[in-house]
């Protein structure tokens, strides 16, 4: 079992959608969590840390379920600029600064 | 946050030769790692890189085949050392700041190609 699992998609949806992505992790001691964004042939950057209690940045939502270990990230009233790679990123131990890196899930948002 | 100059940007290099890319941040920073991206594939970290001691690798990655210097706190080099067509990738290099807070930034990445 991988350590940070997405599903690649693609998604594609319209503009105005609202879009959900999930991810799963498999170390339930696991500390910090991350989602990024990779445009096609760039580094990824990060785009918002997920706190336990949810968080919220303009049309980005991310939420973490310890319990089940679960992450998401909905995305409300897509753009076309919003057509990348997501990246679910996991930090595991806070000593190493060692991060994990899912596979990423493709959004492609049409007009 | 850290800006990252990384180079080269991309090179197109002969099997049996290595290539040593380095990558230089603005601000003197925690920690330093190198990430490798396989064509469609995430990310992978190869290793963590110490100011003034040897790198730490991950498993299925060795010092012989990824020699690594950190010789301050805002400097890394990674060499891909003995290079196959296998060894084609993007090569990262990823800070985290005296303040864990902004999070990691990413380097603009080295494309490789080995023919």
């Amino acid at each position: 079992r991988k350590e940070v699992e997405q599903d690649p998609g693609p998604f594609n949806v319209p503009e105005g959608a609202t879009v959900a992505f999930n991810c799963t992790y498999s170390n339930s001691a696991s500390q910090s969590f991350f989602w990024y964004r990779q445009d096609c042939r760039k580094e990824p950057k990060l785009l918002m840390s997920v706190y336990s209690s949810g968080n919220e940045d303009g049309r980005f939502t991310a939420q973490l379920n310890r319990a089940s270990q679960y992450i998401s990230l909905l995305i409300r009233d897509s753009k076309l600029s919003d057509s990348a790679t997501y990246l679910c990123v996991v930090k595991p131990q806070s000593n190493t600064g060692k991060l994990i890196f899912g596979q990423g899930t493709t959004l492609q948002v049409k007009p | 946050s850290a800006v990252i100059s990384q180079k080269p940007s991309r090179d197109i290099c002969q099997r049996g030769t290595s290539l040593t890319i380095q990558c230089q941040v603005d601000s003197q920073v925690t920690m330093m790692f190198w990430y490798r991206q396989q064509p469609g594939q995430s990310l992978t970290l190869i290793a963590t890189a110490n100011q003034g001691s040897e790198a730490t690798y991950e498993s299925g990655f060795v010092i012989d085949k990824f020699p690594i210097s950190r010789p301050n706190l805002t400097f890394s080099t990674l060499t891909v050392s003995n290079m196959s067509p296998e060894d084609s990738s993007i090569y990262l290099c990823s800070v985290l700041g005296q303040s864990s807070n902004y999070g990691y930034t990413f380097g603009s990445g080295t494309r490789l190609t080995v023919v």
